[in-house]
């Protein structure tokens, strides 16, 4: 079974308005954090958001929010007022402390974010 | 800042050829990492070292091996290189023993089989 999982392979977003992308996760450990990053045309992984499992509060990062509802297992990245420059792969990971991973990210298979002018 | 940097952006081999990709970091991270991107794939863990000398397997480590003689270097070596290693390979370095650490990555290595 995958670990985490985003249904959308691709999206598209009018310029400045919000778009979410979805993330749910797989896992029995109690303690586990989630990233979140970007992956522009380059080629280069950008690091946007964390959130831990015991963060009572949902995690803000300038434009980029992530709205954590633990007991449905999902993760999903909100960005506000939408630009060109966020037109990229958007991939959701995550790292648990006690699973059989290692203490290792393992990401999802990432969904294509093009924002439209 | 953290800077992870790797040999080449892009390279173009035959089948058969040893390829070496080196990735270097300079924040003293005890951590490094090689992934391999494909569409549709996301990425997936080849080998992880937390130290000098030392490797783990990944998730798909056939067909490859890695070098870690020096902290802030670690190397992903392609034996004899083939058709289904062409790929984006991705280098990654990170804190040891922090889960709240992120991993930072290096600008990605564009590697074509021929």
């Amino acid at each position: 079974a995958q670990k985490i999982t985003q249904t959308q392979p691709g999206m598209f977003v009018q310029e400045k308005e919000a778009v979410t992308l979805d993330c749910t996760y797989d896992t029995s450990d109690q303690s586990y954090g989630l990233f979140w990053y970007k992956q522009p045309s380059s080629g280069e992984m950008i690091f946007l958001i964390y959130q831990g499992s015991y963060d009572e509060q949902n995690a803000t990062e300038g434009r980029y929010s992530l709205n954590f509802q633990k007991a449905r297992k999902s993760a999903n990245l909100v960005i506000s007022a939408s630009q060109l420059g966020d037109s990229a792969m958007y991939f959701c990971a995550m790292r648990e402390i006690h699973g059989g991973s290692q203490g290792n990210l393992i990401f999802g298979k990432g969904t294509k974010l093009s924002v439209k002018p | 800042d953290v800077k992870v940097t790797q040999s080449s952006r892009y390279l173009v081999k035959r089948t058969g050829e040893k390829v070496f990709l080196e990735c270097v970091q300079d924040m003293d991270h005890e951590n490094m990492f090689w992934y391999r991107q494909d569409p549709g794939l996301g990425l997936r863990l080849i080998y992880f070292s937390y130290d000098v000398k030392m490797k783990e397997k990944g998730d798909i480590p056939e067909g490859y091996s890695v070098s870690r003689e020096k902290k802030e270097r670690f190397s992903l070596i392609l034996e004899s290189a083939s058709t289904n290693q062409t790929s984006m390979y991705l280098c990654a370095s990170g804190l040891y023993g922090s889960s709240q650490e992120t991993q930072y990555f290096g600008p990605g290595t564009r590697l074509l089989v021929l």
